[in-house]
């Protein structure tokens, strides 16, 4: 089955530390994966896909196929960046997207 | 801006009862779909649909039953509510290729 595994619940950081937050997947050929994020009292929403390659709110997740993974990364968390994070991959019909546990980010002043 | 709103913030419904969920998106998407969010357990998804009156399986079905009527609506039915789907429930809307779905607020059931 494919599966998305994010291990950490919770990561806990200060404002200004580089944050990693883990996902890794189970191999099945080119997978794409995103991330998707949920602020309190919002709406769960799109972050990034690694199809772009971009960096948004400061953010960059590489797919790494090798290790099977795709962190989320950013060098300097802000408070504002404290939110649930999901990694999130499209299954094999391409129909649908499997979702990892989530982690919920907490930065500290 | 894509809007996908859904019939109720929270709610409460007693054991046994019949019980649904609306969803409605307005940007026109063709797939919809709903999930279940549990802490530790993240978004697992319970049933979606790519077309008016078609509907296929997720990963956790049971109990549940869905009807999409029209386009632009999707509702989710416990047939008969039990305490273990107390959750939040979320809607989803997508076009085509479903990378980036847009979810609605979620619902948040409890059964008593």
């Amino acid at each position: 089955a494919q599966r998305v595994t994010q291990p950490e619940k919770l990561l806990s950081v200060f404002k200004g530390a580089p944050v990693e937050l883990k996902c890794n997947y189970s191999y099945s050929g080119s997978p794409e994966l995103f991330w998707y994020v949920q602020y309190s009292r919002q709406r769960l929403q799109l972050l990034l896909r690694h199809i772009s390659r971009e960096s948004i709110k400061g953010f960059t997740a590489d797919l790494n196929k090798g290790e099977t993974s795709f962190h989320l990364k950013k060098p300097f968390a802000q408070e504002e960046d404290s939110a649930m994070y999901y990694c999130a991959r499209l299954s094999g019909g391409y129909n649908k997207l499997i979702f990892g546990a989530g982690t919920r980010l907490a930065v500290h002043p | 801006d894509v809007k996908v709103t859904q019939s109720s913030r929270y709610l409460v419904k007693r054991t046994g009862e019949k019980v649904f969920l609306e969803c409605v998106q307005d940007m026109d998407h063709e797939n919809m779909f709903w999930y279940r969010q549990d802490p530790g357990l993240g978004l697992r998804l319970i049933y979606f649909s790519y077309d008016v009156k078609m509907k296929e399986k997720g990963d956790i079905p049971e109990g549940y039953s869905v009807s999409r009527e029209k386009k632009e609506r999707f509702s989710l039915i416990l047939e008969s509510a039990s305490t273990n789907q107390t959750s939040m429930y979320l809607c989803a809307s997508s076009l085509r290729h479903p990378y980036e779905q847009y979810f609605g607020p979620g619902t948040r059931l409890t059964v008593t």
